[in-house]
């Protein structure tokens, strides 16, 4: 069964550093997608990232990236240069090929401090 | 504009009440699920649907009735709503295929006393 594991419950980052925020995963699927959502203190859920299984490049969108190390089964998200207003809550899911549901992990809070 | 509806945002109701929460997409996504989100849990899908009068259940799908008369609805029914219910929910869109991002709708938070 797919699995996603978040172990960071909370982050603080400085303004304008970089913060990586961990995700790992389980699945027997060869492929699967994974997903990088964001949800501020309004709610909403946003999507920010999305990396294929068989994708050779890691994926990347302005200021997020995504550290994907399939060997390891992990799928990191790296923001860089933080903003005040990247302070949310931060999800990781899975969708496997035929599954079409979407796993997520528990979250990571981050908080980003001026 | 391509989204996800969600009503209503909030709801305060009482146990036993029954209650149903609408979603309506307007994307032609032949896929919808609903999610509930609690603290330290992420979001946990309660049922899903992959097309029209097909609906299956999800990972916590007890106390909870789904329906899917037309493409576009997916109204989410709590027949008699108790307090572990409190939560936050989501409906959720999105074409078939691994690679496709889903859409969100807005949240409804629900407390049941």
């Amino acid at each position: 069964a797919q699995k996603i594991t978040q172990t960071q419950p909370g982050m603080f980052v400085q303004e304008k550093e970089a913060v990586t925020l961990d995700c790992t995963y389980d699945t027997s699927d060869p492929s699967y997608g994974l997903f990088w959502y964001k949800q501020p203190s309004s709610g909403e859920m946003i999507f920010l990232i999305y990396q294929g299984s068989y994708d050779q490049q890691n994926a990347t969108e302005g200021r997020y990236s995504l550290n994907f190390q399939k060997a390891r089964k992990s799928a990191n998200l790296v923001i860089s240069a933080s903003q005040l207003g990247d302070s949310a809550m931060y999800f990781c899911a899975m969708r496997e090929e035929y599954g079409n549901k979407l796993v997520f992990g528990a979250g990571t809070i981050l908080r980003v401090k001026s | 504009e391509a989204q996800v509806t969600q009503n209503p945002r909030y709801l305060i109701t009482v146990t036993g009440k029954k209650l149903t929460v609408t979603c309506s997409q307007n994307m032609n996504h032949e896929y919808m699920s609903w999610y509930r989100q609690d603290p330290g849990l992420g979001l946990r899908q309660i049922y899903y649907s992959m097309n029209v009068e097909v609906t299956d259940k999800g990972d916590v799908p007890e106390g909870y009735k789904v329906s899917r008369k037309e493409k576009r609805n997916f109204p989410l029914i709590l027949e008699s709503p108790s307090p572990n219910q409190t939560s936050l929910y989501f409906c959720a869109s999105s074409p078939s295929g691994r690679n496709t991002e889903a859409f969100f709708g807005q949240g409804t938070r629900l407390t049941v006393v």
